[in-house]
C-alpha cells in the first residue's frame, strides 16, 4: 500500500511565477490536509480538504494561495507570484476519516519550495 | 486553542544511554498526543499516538511516551539510544473535535557513538 505521494520533491522557482505542488493521499483515505514548515519551525496547518470541498482554509494565506481536491486525481496546493517568504517545505497528510477516534495522519514526504 | 510547547531544541545523549524527549500540551478537555520523527528531508513518520487507556504508550523503534494529566505532559523516552535516532523529534496535539494538528517547534536528537 503505497504512502502518501507528493511531487515534486523539490521546486524552484522565481519571484513572480506560480508553484503547483501535488499531493495524491494514501489509497482509501479521502481527507487530505496541507501543513507548511518554515525553516526553523514546526508544521503549520494551511488547510482542510474532503473531495471537491474545502473545509477549512484557515491557516492559508488570503492572497495567491489556493488548493482544490477534485474528483479524480491529487489534490493540488497553488501558489501564485510566489516571493521569497514562500519558501518552506509543504507536506500533505492524509487520513482515513473523522469517525474514528484518534485517526492519525499520515505524512507524505514533502515538497521543498524554493524561491529565488 | 491547542498548542504544543517542546522546551529543548536539542537533545544530546551518547548511544546506549537513555533518551528523552520533552513535550508539554494545552488543550480544552481530553487530548489526542502524537510523536512523528523526520530524517534529513524526508517526510515525518509516525511514532506513537496517545488517545485513551493506558498511559504509557508503545511506539515504533522501541520508542515509548507517557501521558501525564496533571502535569499536562507527554514526553518521548527510549531506554537505550542509537545513533541511527539521530533525527528531529515532533510532538503534536490534537483536539478530540477538531482534526487541525498543532506541532511544537521540534527536538533535534543527536546520539553519539
Amino acid at each position: 500500500n503505497a504512502g502518501v505521494m507528493q511531487n515534486p520533491r523539490h521546486l524552484v522557482r522565481r519571484r513572480g511565477q506560480e508553484a503547483r505542488l501535488r499531493c495524491s493521499p494514501m489509497k482509501g483515505h479521502s481527507h487530505v490536509y496541507w501543513y507548511r514548515q518554515l525553516p526553523e519551525e514546526g508544521l503549520k496547518f494551511m488547510v482542510y480538504l474532503q473531495k471537491e470541498n474545502i473545509i477549512d482554509e484557515s491557516g492559508m494565506p488570503k492572497e495567491r494561495f489556493s488548493a482544490e481536491f477534485p474528483k479524480e486525481g491529487p489534490s493540488i496546493l497553488r501558489i501564485q507570484q510566489v516571493v521569497r517568504g514562500d519558501s518552506a517545505a509543504y507536506f500533505c497528510a492524509s487520513s482515513l476519516d473523522l469517525g474514528g477516534r484518534g485517526n492519525e495522519q499520515f505524512f507524505g514526504p514533502g515538497t521543498r519550495l524554493t524561491v529565488l | 486553542a491547542q498548542s504544543v510547547a517542546q522546551p529543548e531544541d536539542q537533545v544530546n545523549v551518547a548511544e546506549g544511554n537513555p533518551l528523552t524527549v520533552k513535550c508539554t500540551y494545552s488543550v480544552s478537555g481530553n487530548p489526542y498526543l502524537f510523536w512523528y520523527v523526520q530524517y534529513p528531508n524526508r517526510g515525518l513518520q509516525f511514532l506513537l499516538k496517545y488517545i485513551t487507556g493506558d498511559n504509557l504508550v508503545k511506539g515504533s523503534y522501541g520508542f515509548e511516551a507517557e501521558f501525564n494529566k496533571s502535569q499536562t505532559s507527554f514526553h518521548l523516552k527510549k531506554p537505550s539510544a542509537l545513533v541511527s535516532d539521530s533525527a528531529l523529534y515532533f510532538c503534536a496535539v490534537r483536539d478530540p473535535n477538531d482534526y487541525k494538528l498543532s506541532f511544537g517547534a521540534g527536538t533535534t536528537v543527536t546520539v553519539r557513538a
